[in-house]
């Protein structure tokens, strides 16, 4: 079974300031790995997703994560964050191919605090 | 295009009763997922659904159940509620079986926030 850790509950950072969001993940078989963004009151929104090739993969908003095989890892990084990225993040695993039968193991999120 | 819309939106109910909780997928995904999200926790995956019947159940007890309807949508129903069922209850959907990778990645709703008092 997949499991996935979080390391940093919370995160405070100041405005334009560089942050790294921390997940790392166990799994015995080969992962897709996710970061999902929860802005207050609203449900999950994808972030950025490895599924495979290159390992380091972005999104459209200036976020970076790095799929780290050897270390079992998968990093979120921004190098310079905004009031509105001020959200919960979930680093989350999928346990088998995208074919077929889909779950997805959740880490238990950090919250990202942006201070002006 | 809509997305994944649930509802209620928010709900109260005491200890005992019965929810339910619905769920319309994306326009063109036919399966559909329920999260259980307590305060403060990631999602916990509760069950999935496709053709309309469950395909993968999580680590939850039967007082949980579901249903699938001919035009994909969802009912996630919960009995003899506990207050530990309160949580934020998230639909997710996706197209089954496309061929290329990432392709069918999970849309999340907005969710349905139940509290049990």
């Amino acid at each position: 079974a997949q499991s996935v850790t979080q390391l940093d509950s919370q995160v405070p950072v100041f405005e334009e300031a560089p942050v790294e969001l921390r997940c790392n993940y166990s799994s015995s078989v080969s992962v897709y790995l996710f970061w999902y963004v929860q802005y207050p009151n609203q449900g999950l929104q994808l972030l950025l997703k490895y599924l495979s090739g290159s390992t380091l993969v972005e999104s459209i908003n200036g976020f970076e994560a790095e799929f780290n095989k050897s270390q079992t890892s998968f990093h979120l990084r921004k190098p310079s964050v905004h009031i509105s990225d001020t959200a919960e993040y979930f680093c989350a695993v999928s346990d088998r191919p995208l074919q077929g039968a889909q779950k997805l193991v959740f880490g238990q999120g950090t919250r990202l605090t942006i201070n002006p | 295009d809509a997305g994944v819309t649930q509802s209620p939106t928010h709900l109260i109910k005491t200890r005992g009763q019965q929810v339910t909780l619905r769920c319309s997928p994306k326009s063109g995904h036919d399966t559909v997922s329920w999260y259980q999200q307590a305060l403060g926790q990631g999602p916990q995956f509760i069950f999935q659904y496709y053709e309309e019947e469950e395909r993968q159940r999580g680590n939850f007890p039967d007082r949980f159940s579901g249903h699938q309807f001919p035009n994909y949508s969802s009912e996630l129903n919960v009995n003899a509620l506990l207050l530990g069922d309160s949580a934020l209850y998230l639909c997710a959907s996706r197209r089954q079986g496309l061929a290329r990778p990432g392709a069918n990645v999970l849309t999340f709703g907005a969710g349905s926030r139940l509290t049990v008092l």
